[in-house]
C-alpha cells in the first residue's frame, strides 16, 4: 500500500508569493492533517479534513488555508509568503472516520523556503 | 493550557545502552499520548500509543512507554539502543476534536558507536 505523498518535495519562493502544496493520503483513509515544522516553533497543528470539510484549524493567520477533495486528496495554500513561512510543511492521513485516534501516516513533506 | 513538555533537547548513548527520554504532559483528564520518531529528512512514524488501561504500552522496534499519572509522565525507554534509532524523538497528545496533535518539542537521540 503507497503511503502519504506530498509534491512538491522541495520548492523556493520569495516573499509575497503564493504557494499550493498537495498531499495524497493513503488509499481509503479520508482524514487529512497539515503540521508545519520549524527549528523554532517545533511541529504546529495547521487543520484537519475530513470528508471534504475542515473538522479542525490551528492558530495560524487566514493566509493558511486548505481544502480536500473528494478523493481525499488535500491541498494547502498559503498567500502573501512571509520569511518566516519557511519551514517543513507536513501532512498526515487517518484511517479512522470518527477522529479521535491520533494515528497518523506522515508523507515526507514539502520544504519550502521563502526569500 | 494543555502542553506536552520534553526537557531534555539532546541525548547521546552508547550503542547496546538503555535509553529513556522524558515526557510530561499537562492536561486535565485522561490523555491520549504518543511517541513518534523523525528520521532524518523524513516524515514522522508512530512508535506507540496510549489510551486507556494498562499503564506499560509496547511498540515498534523495541521501544516501550510507562504512562505515569502521578508524574503527569510518559516515558519512553528502550533497554538496548541500536545505531539505527538516531533520530528526533516526539512526544504527543491529542488535544482536540479529531485528530489534532500538540506536540513537544523533541529529543534528539545521538548514539555512539
Amino acid at each position: 500500500k503507497a503511503g502519504v505523498t506530498q509534491t512538491p518535495r522541495y520548492l523556493i519562493k520569495t516573499r509575497g508569493q503564493q504557494v499550493t502544496l498537495s498531499c495524497s493520503p493513503i488509499s481509503g483513509h479520508r482524514s487529512v492533517s497539515w503540521y508545519q515544522q520549524t527549528p523554532g516553533q517545533g511541529l504546529q497543528f495547521l487543520f484537519e479534513y475530513f470528508s471534504e470539510t475542515q473538522r479542525n484549524k490551528g492558530n495560524f493567520p487566514g493566509r493558511f488555508s486548505g481544502r480536500q477533495f473528494s478523493n481525499s486528496r488535500s491541498e494547502m495554500n498559503v498567500s502573501t509568503l512571509e520569511l518566516g513561512d519557511s519551514a517543513l510543511y507536513l501532512c498526515a492521513s487517518s484511517s479512522d472516520p470518527s477522529g479521535n485516534t491520533g494515528e497518523l501516516f506522515f508523507g515526507e513533506g514539502s520544504r519550502l523556503t521563502v526569500l | 493550557a494543555q502542553s506536552v513538555t520534553q526537557p531534555d533537547i539532546h541525548i547521546t548513548v552508547s550503542e547496546g545502552a538503555s535509553l529513556e527520554l522524558r515526557c510530561n504532559y499537562s492536561y486535565g483528564a485522561t490523555p491520549y499520548l504518543f511517541w513518534y520518531v523523525q528520521s532524518p529528512g523524513q516524515g514522522l512514524q508512530l512508535l506507540l500509543k496510549y489510551f486507556s488501561g494498562d499503564t506499560l504500552v509496547q511498540g515498534i522496534k523495541g521501544f516501550e512507554a510507562e504512562f505515569k499519572r502521578s508524574q503527569s509522565s510518559f516515558n519512553l525507554r528502550k533497554p538496548s539502543v541500536h545505531w539505527s534509532d538516531a533520530a528526533e524523538y516526539f512526544c504527543a497528545a491529542l488535544t482536540g476534536g479529531g485528530n489534532k496533535l500538540t506536540f513537544g518539542t523533541g529529543t534528539q537521540l545521538k548514539v555512539e558507536l
